[in-house]
């Protein structure tokens, strides 16, 4: 596609719910990024993967958060037993490996609400 | 602390008038810095990057980065209603695929 494509644009979930989180990375890239937005505040880093190789998680705040890319393209990002400090915008962004902080393209995410 | 410090505003300036918006970091490590603007329930897009210090000029947009300082600044020339959006510096030790640190953002409104 000509973007980053993530699902849903929105989900409330309720407390001690688990959710999945779907994104869709522009063809080709090899890079793909999420990051956890909270209200008011900038994109904080949750993982990366090259390819299907996750290559960095130290970002998940916790072992309710994974991720997983295992075709190499479309990834999803589940968090288990939702609390409300997961609440935020949830985005993710790729890249070409030989263009990476440059060439980031970012989803437009899915926004979490826990109830 | 956090390693990035950016005023989130909200700032509000009339159509026309030179916007300038701040960030200061703590990370001495930080060589790469790049500005973002981000539309309500959109993605960020990215408007400049510079590597290192000095100034980079892309239309009515400018970037500055003084190492020394720990400081980089974005100025916005004749500023129009559609420029209206958040603003987030973010930045990085490396380049490669290392993760982006951000600043929490500045709310821009320009009024016509």
């Amino acid at each position: 596609g000509a973007g980053v494509s993530q699902s849903p644009r929105y989900k409330v979930a309720k407390r001690g719910q688990d959710v999945a989180l779907r994104c869709d990375p522009i063809s080709g890239h090899v890079s793909l990024f999420w990051y956890q937005q909270a209200l008011g505040q900038g994109p904080e880093f949750l993982t990366y993967f090259q390819n299907e190789a996750q290559l960095d998680k130290s970002g998940l705040p916790s072992d309710r958060f994974f991720a997983e890319r295992p075709e190499g393209s479309v990834s999803t990002l589940k968090i288990q037993r939702t609390q409300q400090e997961d609440s935020a915008v949830y985005l993710c962004a790729s890249s070409l490996e030989d263009r990476t902080l440059w060439g980031y393209t970012f989803g437009s995410g899915t926004r979490l609400t826990v109830v | 602390q956090k390693e990035v410090e950016q005023d989130p505003g909200p700032l509000s300036v009339p159509e026309g008038a030179i916007v300038s918006l701040n960030c200061t970091y703590s990370n001495s490590a930080f060589q790469y810095f790049m500005w973002y603007r981000q539309y309500s329930r959109k993605g960020p897009e990215l408007l400049m990057y510079t590597y290192s210090s000095g100034n980079k000029e892309d239309g009515r947009f400018t970037a500055q980065v003084d190492k020394s300082s720990k400081y980089i600044s974005l100025f916005i020339r004749d500023s129009q209603p559609s420029d209206s959006a958040t603003y987030l510096c973010a930045m990085s030790a490396g380049s490669g695929n290392t993760p982006l640190v951000f600043g929490k953002g500045t709310r821009l409104s320009v009024i016509a």
